[in-house]
């Protein structure tokens, strides 16, 4: 089983600073990496995933980049929206998916 | 657009089985899909627990496996979880989702809680 871990577990960023997120897989995952938004009281969302392709609706501020074990998630520009939990996932070695812990952007 | 909805007892008991049912609106449970249920312990990340084709076939959690059953009913457009031997730390919320063929999941239920308590 491929163990994501993601840091940090909380991040601190006024609105208007750019966001950087962390993923890391014990084994190399191809680039077969999704990211999540979750929001307090909802469901996840799908943000990016296959070759680092945004979801439907995502605006451009989110990218995703990485190889091997190594990923981010960058949001440019932090809008008031953007404060949530994001969560990476893993489809490489798959079943069985897994997730990462999350990390909190909360305004700083 | 897809849209999933999950329905069931939010309280079950300790040793008890937790049935869920996930209604699929607005596409096909027999397209390529699989379809998936995670889970969300209170305060906590996320759990994958297992999935389902329009098939029958299955994948599960190893650390679930011996206790989960996915099903599908495809004359109802729907998929059902069923856990037992519940015990407090299953309590969660519980979210089906829509799994793409390429391993991301797409499109999610509102979710469920399900407390386990006497």
């Amino acid at each position: 089983e491929v163990v994501m871990t993601q840091s940090p577990a909380t991040l601190s960023v006024s609105p208007g600073e750019r966001a950087t997120l962390s993923c890391r897989a014990s084994q190399s995952i191809n680039g077969n990496l999704a990211w999540y938004q979750q929001k307090p009281g909802q469901a996840p969302r799908l943000l990016i995933y296959g070759d680092f392709t945004r979801a439907a609706g995502v605006p451009d501020r989110f990218s995703g980049s990485g190889s091997g074990t190594e990923f981010t998630l960058t949001i440019s520009s932090l809008q008031s929206e953007d404060f949530a939990v994001y969560y990476c996932q893993q489809y490489n070695n798959w079943p069985p998916l897994t997730f990462g812990g999350g990390t909190k952007v909360e305004i700083k | 657009q897809v849209q999933l909805q999950e329905s069931g007892p939010g309280l079950v008991k300790p040793s008890g089985t937790l049935s869920l049912t996930c209604v699929v609106s607005g596409g096909s449970i027999s397209s390529s899909n699989w379809w998936s249920w995670v889970r969300q312990p209170p305060g906590k990340g996320l759990e994958w627990i297992g999935e389902i084709f329009h098939s029958g076939g299955t994948h599960y959690s190893p650390s679930l496996k011996s206790r989960v059953t996915i099903s599908v009913d495809k004359s109802k457009n729907q998929f059902s979880l069923n856990l037992n031997s519940l015990t407090a730390a299953d309590t969660a919320v519980y979210y089906c989702a829509s799994l793409d063929f390429g391993g991301w999941l797409d499109y999610w239920g509102q979710g469920i809680l399900v407390t386990v308590s006497s």
